[in-house]
């Protein structure tokens, strides 16, 4: 089954404590993104990347970082969480390539749900 | 800078009814439109995506139109269900180097169907 998952999907934690939320996606596609959703702003783009060791900042990059070492995976890195960073965060991944199909579909994991104290 | 507007922000329909929802987008250059339904505390779905030269797309009861000149999209459901409640999120790409896309969200439009 073609799906995006995150991990974990809920997390209460401390302000200063690193943490790491995983993505990995089994759909082989090159593009992968963060986003985090919070009310009444909408999804807002942290960090894309386009391929493997490829990255860019999105609309809101400060207080995250993200790597690609493996086109399935792409972790999203707190060092230093603050209480704004308390936010609803989806990872998504959709494939370039023109092969036909929806290839431009953004598909999106279930969301991991962040309480930074 | 680019955005997307969406209208109205909530709405309230009975079941059985028909709707639309508004998107207009100020983005450029233009890759794509992209409807999405988001459910409480799951991630957005896609529904639709129509690039420069279509203007309607259809999936199901769901049907979006895009009209380029004026930069606006428009999602129209029919005969809605309970199961159509949700947010609409409507997201527009930008084009980018390398065959790539930069997305702008719309806010999303909360649908509420009634029995």
């Amino acid at each position: 089954e073609a799906q995006v998952t995150q991990n974990p999907r809920y997390l209460i934690t401390v302000t200063g404590k690193k943490l790491t939320v995983t993505c990995s996606q089994n759909m082989n596609h090159e593009y992968m993104s963060w986003y985090r959703q919070d009310p009444g702003l909408g999804l807002r783009q942290i960090y894309y990347s386009m391929n493997v060791e490829v990255t860019d900042k999105g609309d809101v990059p400060e207080g995250y970082k993200v790597s690609r070492k493996e086109k399935r995976n792409f972790p999203l890195i707190l060092e230093s969480p603050s209480p704004n960073q308390t936010s609803l965060y989806f990872c998504a991944s959709s494939s370039h390539l023109s092969s036909g199909g929806d290839h431009r579909t953004q598909y999106f994991g279930p969301g991991t749900r962040l309480t930074v104290l | 800078k680019n955005q997307v507007e969406q209208s109205p922000q909530s709405l309230i329909i009975l079941e059985g009814k028909n709707c639309t929802l508004q998107c207009n987008y100020t983005v450029s250059p233009f890759s794509n439109l992209r409807w999405y339904k988001q459910d409480t505390g799951r991630g957005p779905v896609s529904l639709t995506i129509m690039t420069f030269s279509e203007n309607t797309k259809s999936n199901g009861r769901y049907t979006a139109t895009l009209d380029a000149d004026t930069k606006q999209s428009s999602l129209h459901i029919t005969a809605s269900q309970l199961s159509d409640s949700a947010s609409y999120i409507c997201v527009v790409s930008a084009a980018a180097s390398g065959g790539s896309y930069i997305p702008t969200f719309g806010r999303g439009t909360s649908l509420i169907v009634h029995p």
